[in-house]
């Protein structure tokens, strides 16, 4: 089945680590996404790219970093630059400029610090 | 810039009650609209959408009509069940960059 697969689905970090996020698709999807989701605030622009050796930053980039070296593959770094990483991370992907496509989404990853 | 505006929660109706869930958006252009669907601890679901104005999603009993007028996409279920407790989300897309309102939560009791 075609789909996104993010992993893992809950992820522990230490004060000053880094992370890194893993997120997979198989949907032959050009474009990938990355959000953050606190409660109350909704869904928010991390990085997106809509091609490979490309990506851009959205709305709260500081402190995170992504790279784009295969089609299927748009990993998410939380650096310890990133003060309050305390989050569910979604990964999405979506074929880009067609008015009739939805994004697809994963099903989530969980980041706590201890 | 391109944002969505949809009504806080939580929406808290008995079992059978008609939903309403209000959204807003603005956007330069003619942008497509969607509902998403999210259950605890999961992704987004695509629950319906809409293309172009006077267009309407449906799916599952919930409906909601491209307004471009009033730059609106309402959501709407004349009845709800206690199934439909999730939170839903507006959202612009298609050949724009994926942008979301703040989510509504949705609790249906017996």
């Amino acid at each position: 089945d075609g789909g996104i697969t993010q992993s893992p689905k809950y992820l522990f970090r230490k004060e000053g680590q880094n992370v890194t996020l893993s997120c997979e698709q198989n949907l032959n999807h050009d474009a990938m996404y990355w959000y953050r989701q606190d409660p109350g605030q909704g869904l928010r622009l991390i990085y997106y790219s809509q091609i490979v050796n490309d990506f851009q930053k959205g709305d709260i980039a500081e402190g995170y970093s992504v790279s784009r070296e295969k089609k299927e593959s748009f990993p998410l770094t939380v650096t310890s630059a990133q003060k309050n990483p305390t989050a569910f991370y979604l990964c999405a992907s979506s074929p880009p400029g067609q008015r009739n496509t939805e994004a697809f989404f994963g099903q989530g990853t969980r980041l706590t610090v201890v | 810039g391109d944002s969505v505006t949809q009504m806080e929660g939580p929406v808290t109706l008995s079992e059978e009650a008609f939903l309403t869930i209000n959204c807003t958006y603005t956007a330069t252009g003619y942008p497509s609209l969607f509902w998403y669907v999210q259950y605890p601890g999961e992704g987004l679901q695509l629950l319906l959408k809409a293309t172009k104005a006077d267009d309407k999603g449906s799916n599952k009993g919930f409906e909601a009509t491209y307004r471009k007028e009033t730059t609106s996409f309402h959501l709407e279920k004349g009845s709800v069940q206690v199934s439909d407790s999730a939170v839903y989300f507006c959202a612009l897309g298609g050949s724009y960059i994926p942008t979301f309102g703040r989510g509504t939560s949705l609790i249906v009791h017996p």
